[in-house]
């Protein structure tokens, strides 16, 4: 079974530029997960996900960041325009749905965004 | 919100030496939650603590959730230069997103 992939894993991009990340999730895990770790500090949720919608978004920092989950299958999160303080690795996780009260996440490798 | 704290924020020893990493909350925690991040890598889950004083091992590792729910730690026993990396807590919530919150992490340094 193939793991929760994202693209790009590196992204070096001048402030004011603009920055898709893409994740892919485990197929058939109805939650989605964007997650970021800013210089070694604790890592950070983002928003969630289930299938298409967006369920809590209360992470995300400002309106610069725009996530997508289109068809519920893989998401986007687009960083516009892009400032210093960006900087870090955006990861995103899947877990399964259902009845089941608390599900591990997997997590994928991680996009390491560097903003100049 | 709820927070979780970990100390300590590094440590660094000696191969086959003992490490402990600590995460603590002032609220009552539903769970808590291990993962492991090796240099370079992503979190992988390690385990999930749900009961009063529960107790889990696997392998060198040993898991524990405090009477309270407030607090609990992992301990690795003899430690190997495998065991290197971030070690974090954390919690998942259990209205709504059920999303991760983390503790700031225990990087493990291991002299070979």
């Amino acid at each position: 079974e193939a793991g929760v992939t994202q693209f790009p894993s590196h992204s070096v991009i001048e402030k004011g530029q603009t920055v898709t990340l893409r994740c892919d999730p485990i197929s058939g895990h109805d939650n989605l997960y964007w997650y970021r770790r800013v210089m070694g500090k604790e890592i950070k949720f983002l928003l969630h996900f289930v299938k298409e919608s967006k369920q809590d978004e209360s992470g995300m920092p400002n309106n610069r960041f725009l996530a997508e989950r289109t068809g519920g299958t893989y998401s986007t999160l687009k960083v516009q325009p892009a400032e210093l303080e960006d900087s870090g690795v955006y990861f995103c996780a899947s877990s399964q749905g259902g009845r089941r009260l608390l599900y591990e996440q997997y997590f994928g490798p991680g996009t390491r965004l560097t903003v100049t | 919100g709820q927070q979780v704290m970990q100390i300590p924020q590094y440590q660094h020893v000696q191969e086959g030496e003992d490490f402990t990493t600590y995460c603590n909350s002032s609220t009552t925690l539903s769970n808590i939650q291990w993962y492991k991040q090796r240099p370079g890598g992503h979190p992988v889950f390690l385990i999930q603590l749900v009961k009063s004083g529960e107790v889990k091992k696997q392998k060198r590792l040993t898991f524990q959730f405090g009477e309270a729910k407030k607090n609990s730690s992992l301990h690795i026993t003899a430690t190997q230069t495998t065991d290197v990396g971030t070690y974090f807590c954390a919690f998942a919530t259990i209205q709504g997103a059920q999303k991760l919150v983390f503790g700031q992490g225990t990087r493990l340094t291991i002299n070979p």
